[in-house]
């Protein structure tokens, strides 16, 4: 079975600073791993993915993660954030090669850019 | 750029009644999913379906669900009898042969009062 931890309820954070949102994952098999995020009152938007290859992936809106497999982790980085980034960031694993591709997520980290 | 689109944006309905919430999946998508998302928690697996049958359904999945695919756009996720804690976003998401990569509709929130 697979879970996701993200730590961090809630992010507050001053424009243009960076920021970083931590994921970390247990996993028995190798994940892909996802980030999503979630403006108020929207759906689930896919910002980034690990698939496999390069360890450091970008997404969009100036995101990137990087994946670290000894550290079981997937953090969410951001060098200046913007008023509009504030939302819902979601870390999500699917086992790799697994029947359907489920997603588990994590509860989910608010990102709250104060200007 | 194709989306996934879900109707209705909002349901309220009463206890015991049932409801169909619909989403019309990327066009050349194969596997179809539903999640929900109760206030304030998480976003949880629901079922998967592939090849007009379901694939993979989580605990919380029992006899109140349901999916089809009535034809070739829609799927659909029918509660036969609502509960109280029935209440929730629930998101419809697909994904392509890859399968690796899902793509979520903007939710439908419903209400059971």
């Amino acid at each position: 079975a697979q879970s996701v931890t993200q730590l961090d309820s809630q992010v507050p954070v001053f424009e243009e600073a960076p920021v970083e949102l931590r994921c970390n994952y247990s996993s028995s098999v190798s994940v892909y791993l996802f980030w999503y995020v979630q403006y108020p009152n929207q759906g689930l938007q896919l910002l980034l993915k690990y698939l496999s290859g390069s360890t450091l992936v970008k997404g969009i809106n100036g995101f990137e993660a990087e994946f670290n497999k000894s550290q079981t982790s997937f953090h969410l980085r951001k060098p200046s954030v913007h008023i509009s980034d504030t939302a819902e960031y979601f870390c999500a694993v699917t086992p790799y090669g697994g029947a359907t591709n489920k997603l588990i997520f994590g509860t989910g980290t608010l990102l709250a850019v104060q200007p | 750029e194709p989306e996934v689109t879900q109707t209705p944006s909002h349901q309220v309905t009463q206890m015991g009644q049932e409801v169909i919430l619909r989403c019309v999946p990327i066009s050349n998508h194969l596997y179809f999913y539903w999640y929900r998302q109760i206030l304030g928690q998480k976003v949880e697996f629901l079922v998967s379906f592939y090849n007009n049958e379901i694939s993979e359904k989580s605990e919380i999945f029992d006899d109140q669900f349901s999916v089809e695919r009535p034809d070739g756009s829609n799927f659909t996720l029918k509660i036969r009898s609502t509960k109280l804690e029935d209440s929730a976003m629930y998101f419809c998401a697909s994904s392509d042969w890859g399968k690796e990569t899902q793509y979520f509709g903007p939710g439908t929130r419903l209400l059971v009062l």
